[in-house]
């Protein structure tokens, strides 16, 4: 049990592109999903908390109009990475959890390369 | 000062000893602790989980925790090059899901 899905695994693209990456959770529902970002050797870092059916809340220094959040359904999260520049390549992961004080679960990532 | 603290490595062990994996955290009020493995290139994955004071154990590995000294380990035992790895050990100090990371302790158990 526990599986999050995370689609696609591998992106690259144009400067400029706008690229959406989606979090599923397979085998459970969740109300709040989690983004990271994980640059190379460096530490996961929390970008923002994905809550169903309201506003995402962003770390600090993660801008909201560029990467924008959607947690339409207990099942479904979406980051769209908007106008993406070289600077944004990362590998992006998300996670969720099964409930309250529960581990998160995470996704096998997203490798996004933008040229 | 970082909430979660760990020694960043690299921890060298030689194949079939057990390796000893160290984790700190300052909030006296968290509540579940987690190790993670993360192989290079790769996502997280959830090893082992801890609530309450004492020993856990599952198969090679064995958490332990000491709310009191406010300090989580992880032991594995019969190490294998399998095992090596980046080990992330996460702390839950509320009662939602968020976690708090510390930076990881990168793993290289020789044959």
């Amino acid at each position: 049990g526990a599986v999050v899905s995370q689609h696609p695994s591998w992106v690259i693209c144009k400067s400029g592109t706008s690229v959406k990456i989606e979090c599923r959770s397979l085998d459970f529902q969740a109300t709040t999903m989690f983004w990271y970002r994980q640059f190379p050797k460096q530490s996961l870092m929390l970008m923002a908390t994905s809550n169903e059916g309201s506003k995402a809340t962003y770390e600090q220094g993660v801008e909201k109009d560029k990467f924008l959040i959607n947690h339409a359904s207990l099942t479904l999260s979406t980051l769209t990475v908007t106008s993406a520049h070289p600077e944004d390549s990362s590998f992006y992961i998300c996670s969720a959890a099964q409930g309250a004080s529960q581990p998160q679960h995470f996704g096998d990532g997203t490798r996004l390369s933008i040229l | 000062q970082k909430e979660v603290e760990q020694n960043s490595g690299p921890l060298s062990v030689p194949e079939g000893a057990i390796a000893s994996l160290n984790c700190t955290y300052s909030d006296r009020g968290s509540q579940s602790f987690f190790w993670y493995r993360q192989y290079s290139g790769k996502s997280p994955e959830l090893i082992m989980s801890i609530y309450s004071n004492g020993d856990k154990e599952d198969g090679r590995f064995t958490a332990q925790l000491n709310k009191a000294s406010q300090y989580v380990s992880l032991l594995i035992r019969d190490s294998q090059p399998s095992d090596s790895a980046t080990y992330l050990c996460a702390v839950n100090n509320n009662a939602g899901n968020m976690l708090t990371f510390g930076g990881g302790t990168r793993l290289m158990v020789k044959p």
